[in-house]
């Protein structure tokens, strides 16, 4: 068992430059979750994907944000024209729905955004 | 509007103490009540989690007290140790659906030797 895993770990950009995350799920989960999560505060939700579609996406999510799921493996998240405020932890999270009766979700290590 | 709150912010015990952290939640329909651990510079990590069927559960030292009526819920380290030295998160989630995590913003615990 490998675990949720994330690449790149760490990612300097400047503003204005288009920045692409990886998250590889534990291969049996069919659920798979971004989070952000700024210093000092809880990870907040970003989007959810069950199998290669994406259900729900969060207000934090703007335009400017784009994932995907292809084949309902791996999944990449992209955000272009980079902000200062984008500056942040990225967390994936995968799931396997009805496991015990609920769905519990296991973190990758993140990737850690820096736009300067 | 934030839906789980949490306390304290910070929290300092002594190695063998039982540090309590509580968490407030404002949406009834929420059904699903985890704990995470939080390492820095590491994702967080499930630690033990409850749904509001039952008023307690343990595992190992970790126990989460839940209280239905006053949706609270709180999380309890028995004989602490400096290696639990993290930040622990409540979160909260509805199941069907998404079942996105909604989190407290944290506390850090700090054991001391």
């Amino acid at each position: 068992d490998t675990g949720v895993s994330q690449d790149p770990r760490h990612k300097i950009t400047k503003r204005g430059q288009n920045v692409t995350f990886r998250c590889d799920p534990i291969s049996e989960h069919n659920r798979l979750y971004w989070y952000r999560q700024t210093l000092g505060q809880g990870p907040e939700f970003l989007t959810y994907f069950q199998n290669e579609a994406q259900l729900e996406k969060s207000r934090l999510l703007s335009d400017r944000f784009s994932a995907e799921r292809p084949k309902g493996s791996f999944s990449t998240l992209e955000i272009q024209r980079t902000e200062q405020g984008d500056s942040a932890m990225y967390l994936c999270a995968s799931s396997s729905l009805g496991y015990r009766g609920v769905s519990e979700q296991y973190f990758g290590p993140g990737t850690r955004l820096t736009v300067t | 509007q934030q839906q789980v709150k949490q306390s304290p912010q910070s929290l300092i015990v002594q190695k063998g103490g039982i540090p309590i952290i509580n968490c407030a939640y404002e949406n009834t329909a929420f059904d699903y009540f985890p704990w995470y651990q939080q390492f820095p510079g590491k994702g967080p990590a499930l630690l033990i989690a409850i749904r509001p069927d039952v008023s307690e559960k343990k595992e190992g030292r970790f126990t989460i007290s839940f209280n239905k009526s006053a949706k609270q819920f709180s999380l309890h380290i028995m004989d602490s140790q400096p290696g639990d030295s993290a930040t622990y998160f409540c979160a909260a989630s509805i199941e069907g659906g998404s079942e996105k995590l909604v989190f407290g913003k944290g506390t850090k615990l700090t054991v001391n030797p």
